[in-house]
């Protein structure tokens, strides 16, 4: 079992939509982190929580730490918002990361 | 912002050449990363230095080795290239704040 589950794998959605993205954790962690992922390649971080909630723009993250479930929600979607989203969690004496598999996201107009 | 620069976007290297993938942050940072992404596996973490000198392995070392001589450069080594190695690179480096990451380098190994 991985110790980062994410779901759905892939996720397609009309403009406008409001769309969730859930991530599920089995180990202990110092935060987990909301990373999206272009074409191309290039990772931009998004969000680090260790706690609650944080917004920025339409995008809202949140964390149940003793459920070990986060939650990443997209608000009024538009199709620039097509990307892989990806959960990772920070661990370890580095605090370095373990990742999920990537949510496939594509809004169409 | 902190930037993480990877010297190459594209690399091709042949077959047991001694291949070197450089990664320059601009905002002394103490962690870095290596990171491979590859279809159906996702992101895994190659090794990790949080100083100048030291390093750790992480969860897939064999084949490569790194150097970090100075703070802001973490190089990573293919010490004899395979096709196995085919793959995204990714280097990172990390504050409390979180992660930046460098827009990867795609190395194709024939």
């Amino acid at each position: 079992k991985n110790e980062v589950e994410q779901s759905p794998q892939n996720l397609t959605a009309q403009e406008g939509e409001f769309i969730t993205i859930n991530c599920s954790y089995s180990v202990g962690i110092s935060a987990l982190h909301w990373l999206q992922q272009h074409p191309g390649g290039g990772i931009v971080s998004l969000f680090m929580l260790s706690s609650g909630k944080k917004k920025h723009g339409r995008l809202i993250a949140t964390i149940n730490i003793q459920e070990k479930h986060s939650s990443l929600h997209i608000t009024a979607s538009h199709p620039r918002d097509s990307a892989v989203y990806i959960c990772a969690v920070s661990s370890g004496s580095a605090r370095q990361l373990t990742f999920g598999s990537g949510t496939q996201l594509t809004v169409l107009p | 912002d902190v930037k993480v620069t990877q010297s190459s976007r594209y690399l091709v290297k042949r077959t047991g050449e001694k291949v070197f993938l450089e990664c320059v942050q601009d905002m002394d940072h103490e962690n870095m990363f290596w990171y491979r992404q590859d279809p159906g596996l996702g992101l895994r973490l190659i090794y990790f230095s949080y100083d100048v000198k030291m390093k750790e392995k992480g969860d897939i070392p064999e084949g490569y080795s790194v150097s970090r001589e100075k703070k802001e450069r973490f190089s990573l080594i293919l010490e004899s290239a395979s096709t196995n190695q085919t793959s995204m690179y990714l280097c990172a480096s990390r504050t409390g704040y979180g992660y930046t990451f460098g827009s990867g380098t795609r190395l194709t190994v024939v």
